[in-house]
Parts: C-alpha cells; structure tokens; sequence
C-alpha cells in the first residue's frame, strides 16, 4: 500500500487532455513538494515535473502539474501516443523522514 | 552528458548479500548526492536512502535502515549500495538517481536515473 494515491489507469484519446491525481497527507504533499516521473516500461524513470510545476529542459509544457492542500495533479494535454506511460507522483515525507511515491497510473492512449 | 551507469545483473541466495555499483560522469560528482530507488516487478517505486557524494552523510528508510549500507568512492566518481540479508521480496530492479545540486539532504529532484540492475533473490 503506498502513502500516495493514485488511480491504477488513466485513458484517452491522442489530442485529449488527462489529468492524473496524486492524494497525500499533511506530512507529504502538503508541507513539501511534489514531483512527477514518467516511466516507459522497461526503462528508468524519467523526472517530468519537479516542485509542483517546474519542468526540465527537454519536457514538453503539455506536461503540467498543480497543487492544491493534499492532493496534486498532472495534466497532459495534447495527448500523443508516446506519452502511453506509467506516471508517478512523489513527496518527501516528514513523519517517515523519507521519500514517498505513488502506486502508479497507467496511461494508455486509445 | 550526464550518466550513471549502473553495474550488471546479480542472482542472490537468500541471506546473502549484493553490492550494485553506479558510475556517474559528466558532472562534478561530489556537488550532488544519490538515491536509491527499488522496483520490484509489477510494482511502483520504493525510496531506499540517499548518500551525499560530498561528505557521506546517509539518509536511510525505515524499511531499510538495518540492512542497507550506501558508499561513495570519489576518487572514481561511484556510489554503492550495499543490501544485506536478502530474502525472496528483495527481488527488483535497483536503480540509483541524481539527487539535488549541493543538497545537505535527501530531499530535492532526482533528475538523472542509472539504467537500473536487476537483483533476483532464489534459492
């Protein structure tokens, strides 16, 4: 069971916009920031999204995040079929002095 | 071009030990820390620690703390993991990450990944 949670799949279709949800607590998301990693199966995680809503060089601005009290977003709009991914979401935790993720969305693009 | 490369494939009985190795280059190593991240197969993402390339302070998890040990060599620019008495749901794929620019903490963006090394535990 992770600290974060998140919906196990998320779909549409290319040119649409998905959001994917992240939920937490006081001590995780809402005190810290959030981060986002997208992972091609069979390979690393690649950062997306970092303190909420920055991107690195190199990811689109389709890609969006947000932040709102205990939970947190990402929004892909534009959707392209290599974005068929697993997403996820992940806060430095307080109480557990530690990193926590999400259990993963697995993004299919129909 | 920043890289971590991480070392090959280990096959581990139970109670034994594995160290994974990770080779970073293209950036000034001691200015940055690295984390350990685990993925067991099918399943999300697990923190293990973070040791900083600079001075060797290390940040455990708690599921961890006992049986992880993390080291740096900065005369090669190498962070290891050390995990120790494995047993069968230690099975993964380890995988070391970049941590923050002169972070004195675990937290900050992991924003450079290994390539991963999948440890399998069997007896």
């Amino acid at each position: 069971q992770s600290v974060l949670t998140q919906p196990p799949s998320a779909s549409g279709t290319p040119g649409q916009r998905v959001t994917i949800s992240c939920s937490g607590s006081s001590s995780n998301i809402e005190s810290n920031y959030v981060y986002w990693y997208q992972q091609i199966p069979g390979t690393a995680p690649k950062l997306l999204i970092y303190r909420h809503n920055q991107r690195p060089s190199g990811v689109p601005d389709r890609f969006s995040g947000s932040k709102s009290g205990t939970s947190a977003s990402l929004a892909i709009s534009g959707l392209r079929s290599e974005d068929e991914a697993d997403y996820y979401c992940a806060a430095w935790d307080d109480s557990l002095s530690g990193w926590v993720f999400g259990g993963g969305t697995k993004l299919t693009v129909l | 071009q920043v890289q971590l490369v991480q070392s090959g494939t280990e096959v581990k009985k139970p109670g034994a030990s594995v160290k994974v190795s990770c080779k970073a280059s293209g950036y000034t190593f001691t200015s940055y820390g690295v984390s350990w991240v685990r993925q067991a197969p099918g399943q999300g993402l697990e923190w293990m620690g973070w040791i900083s390339a600079y001075n060797g302070f290390t940040n455990s998890a708690q599921n961890f703390q006992d049986r992880v040990t993390m080291t740096t060599d900065t005369s090669t620019s190498t962070a290891y993991m050390e995990l120790r008495s494995l047993r069968s749901d230690d099975t993964a794929v380890y995988y070391c990450a970049r941590g923050e620019q002169y972070a004195t903490s675990a937290r900050g963006k992991f924003d450079y990944w290994g390539q991963g090394t999948l440890v399998t535990v069997s007896s």
